[in-house]
């Protein structure tokens, strides 16, 4: 068990640039989650796979971000033409159809526009 | 609505001090509740949970935590707080049904840990 992994770790990028980020999830998991954590806040949910489908999204995902999930394994969080009030730090996690329904969360990918 | 209170954002204790974070949630059934912990920089580890059965939970590092549903609450607590226990806590209330599937989050409390 490796652990939810993400990249990259950190990403600094210009306002109106596209940045994508990869979420690889704990090997048996068919859930999947995206969350968006700003400073001095909880993580806000913003989207949820079961295997490839894409299941439910945040009013917080604007038409500029898209998520996908395309073999049920790894995400893609992409975010067109961004801007400041994007920068924060995105969590994913995953986890399996249990009774207990926990989430194991990645390190983060902390996204900074400037 | 649903939602997650933590009433203290910033909280001091001393090393080997007692320690209890609160959280209140508003949900309207039974909630599935989770405690986790955030080191700087990082993402978030699971500390414990509760979902059914006995209401006081036993989790990793020597916390534990107690569901009152009179009370909705669920309350954080250790009994002898390590200096490597400096971090921010999160409280979250997990929403199930149908296509919903998503953990509601605290503002989090940052603990700090005095020598």
């Amino acid at each position: 068990d490796t652990g939810v992994s993400q990249d990259p770790r950190h990403k600094i990028t210009k306002r109106g640039q596209n940045v994508t980020f990869r979420c690889d999830p704990i090997s048996e998991h068919n859930r999947l989650y995206w969350y968006r954590q700003t400073l001095g806040q909880g993580p806000e949910f913003l989207t949820y796979f079961q295997n490839e489908a894409q299941l439910e999204k945040s009013r917080l995902l604007s038409d500029r971000f898209s998520a996908e999930r395309p073999k049920g394994s790894f995400s893609t969080l992409e975010i067109q033409r961004t801007e400041q009030g994007d920068s924060a730090m995105y969590l994913c996690a995953s986890g399996v159809r249990d009774r207990a329904r926990e989430q194991y969360f990645g390190p983060g990918t902390r996204l900074t526009v400037t | 609505a649903q939602s997650v209170t933590q009433p203290d954002i910033h909280i001091t204790v001393s090393e080997g001090a007692s320690l209890e974070l609160r959280c209140n949630y508003s949900y309207g059934a039974t909630p599935y509740l989770f405690w986790y912990v955030q080191s700087p920089g990082q993402g978030l580890q699971l500390l414990l949970k509760y979902f059914s059965g006995d209401t006081l939970v036993q989790g990793i590092k020597g916390f534990e935590a107690e569901f009152k549903r009179s009370q909705s609450s669920f309350n954080l607590r250790k009994p002898s707080v390590h200096w490597s226990d400096a971090a921010e806590y999160f409280c979250a209330v997990g929403l199930y049904g149908g296509a919903t599937n998503k953990l509601i989050f605290g503002t989090g409390t940052l603990l700090a840990v005095q020598p």
